[in-house]
């Protein structure tokens, strides 16, 4: 069965430094989407990527965020400069045509120190 | 008032048991309602969708919407203790998360 994968699984960093976070969506599916969850927190959503650009994002998603679909099979986030507050999971999810029907990859861990 | 709230649990029902699982929302724009089951370390999995009010079976889950309430639930019949999980709501226009239920399913 067709599934989301996302590298690494666990990212340290320090505060200051850029990370990308990869993912690598269904095949067949159009639409990608980023979220993250702070530990004991809910799931929440960073932006929404369709056609090569950005179709929505959050107030979460500020000038230190950015994404791209470098190819054909990945989707990355990129935090150029990462503060305390974005340790969290961060998810990558995809769906072939509605929203409402997402696909999670497993996570990625950032801890930034 | 939050736009989703969902009793964070835990929820500790034995094994063969009806559980029910509910949320709670403010935004009467939402149409689409789903669940999500994540396990411990784990990216969320989407188990059902239902759009608008009105019920939904998949198996042993149930969905129901209730729009004119605001209320949306979850119904897992037969409860197994692999159904011990995280279950996590969400709605939307633009998709809002619940902060999850935690449901421990005792053998």
């Amino acid at each position: 069965e067709p599934e989301v994968t996302q590298t690494p699984s666990h990212q340290v960093t320090q505060m200051g430094q850029e990370v990308i976070l990869r993912c690598v969506p269904i095949s067949n599916h159009l639409y990608f989407y980023w979220y993250r969850q702070i530990l004991g927190q809910k799931v929440e959503f960073l932006v929404s990527f369709y056609n090569n650009e950005i179709s929505e994002k959050s107030e979460i998603f500020d000038d230190q965020f950015s994404v791209e679909r470098p190819d054909g099979s990945n989707f990355t986030l990129k935090i150029r400069s990462t503060k305390l507050e974005d340790s969290a999971m961060y998810f990558c999810a995809s769906s072939e045509v509605t929203a409402y029907e997402q696909y999670f990859g497993p996570g990625t861990r950032l801890t930034v120190t | 008032q939050k736009e989703v709230e969902q009793d964070p649990g835990p929820l500790s029902v034995p094994e063969g048991a009806i559980v029910s699982l509910n949320c709670t929302y403010s935004n009467s724009a939402f149409q689409y309602f789903m669940w999500y089951r994540q396990y411990s370390r784990k990216g969320p999995e989407l188990l059902m969708y239902t759009y608008s009010s009105g019920n939904k079976e998949d198996g042993r889950f149930t969905a129901q919407v209730d729009k004119s309430s605001k209320y949306i639930s979850l119904f897992i019949r037969d409860s197994q203790p692999s159904d011990s999980a995280t279950y996590l709501c969400a709605m939307m226009d633009k998709i809002i998360f619940g902060k999850g239920t935690r449901l421990h399913i005792l053998p």
